[in-house]
């Protein structure tokens, strides 16, 4: 079955500053990659998602590069601000079947004043 | 719109108890999910339904029945729990159409002592 894996468990960044977060994935028939925002004791919400057609989105301030090749996708935050600290998710789904989800382990992200 | 809601909010058990978590879509939704969250991991996939009277298992089955006798709801039971199921049980759902994006519940904290 499809593996996801993210990097890093924790990132701490000041305001205003970048952050990347990492992931790949094993299943070359995963053709969807949404990321998570999960905040304390809410569930995880959409942020932005890519197909397996399109390298690049952005939305904002959020932005997600795919490489299909290497199998591996990130997500960019830019001018990062206190409200972005959160845990984030990334996954991977196939168009057909279940079409669930499989989510890597997640990255605690802290962004400081 | 409501979403998905989740019904209990959080619910303590006893090792043997058993009990049954309520999911509920309002979105007419095709597809529906049980995914259970462990400290440090991401969301793992239990058991999914792709339409009303059908159900089939994920990744992390064992311990946990399912049903979905209407369309909008999709029930997760635990006939004689254990500690292992301590954890926060998320329900999602999606539609069959283009759209990829699951839309998940907000979540239930489930202790087993």
């Amino acid at each position: 079955g499809e593996n996801v894996e993210q990097h890093p468990s924790t990132l701490s960044v000041q305001e205003g500053d970048s952050a990347v977060i990492k992931c790949t994935y094993s299943d070359s028939a995963s053709n969807y990659f949404p990321w998570y925002k999960q905040e304390l004791g809410k569930g995880p919400q959409l942020i932005i998602d890519i197909r397996s057609n399109v390298g690049e989105k952005k939305d904002q301030r959020i932005a997600v590069t795919l490489n299909k090749t290497a199998k591996h996708f990130s997500l960019h935050i830019t001018e990062t601000q206190p409200e972005d600290s959160a845990v984030y998710f990334c996954a991977a789904s196939m168009a057909t079947g279940r079409r669930a989800l499989t989510f890597g382990s997640g990255t605690r992200l802290q962004v400081q004043p | 719109n409501a979403g998905v809601t989740q019904t209990p909010k959080f619910r303590v058990l006893k090792t043997g108890q058993s009990m049954t978590l309520l999911c509920a879509q309002d979105m007419n939704h095709e597809y529906m999910y049980w995914y259970r969250q462990d400290p440090g991991m991401g969301l793992r996939l239990i058991h999914y339904s792709v339409g009303e009277g059908t159900t089939a298992k994920g990744e992390v089955p064992d311990g946990y029945n399912v049903s979905r006798l209407k369309k909008q709801n999709f029930l997760l039971g635990l006939e004689s729990a254990a500690p292992s199921q301590t954890s926060v049980y998320f329900c999602a759902s999606r539609s069959q159409g283009p759209s990829y994006e699951q839309y998940f519940g907000p979540g239930t904290r489930l202790t087993v002592t």
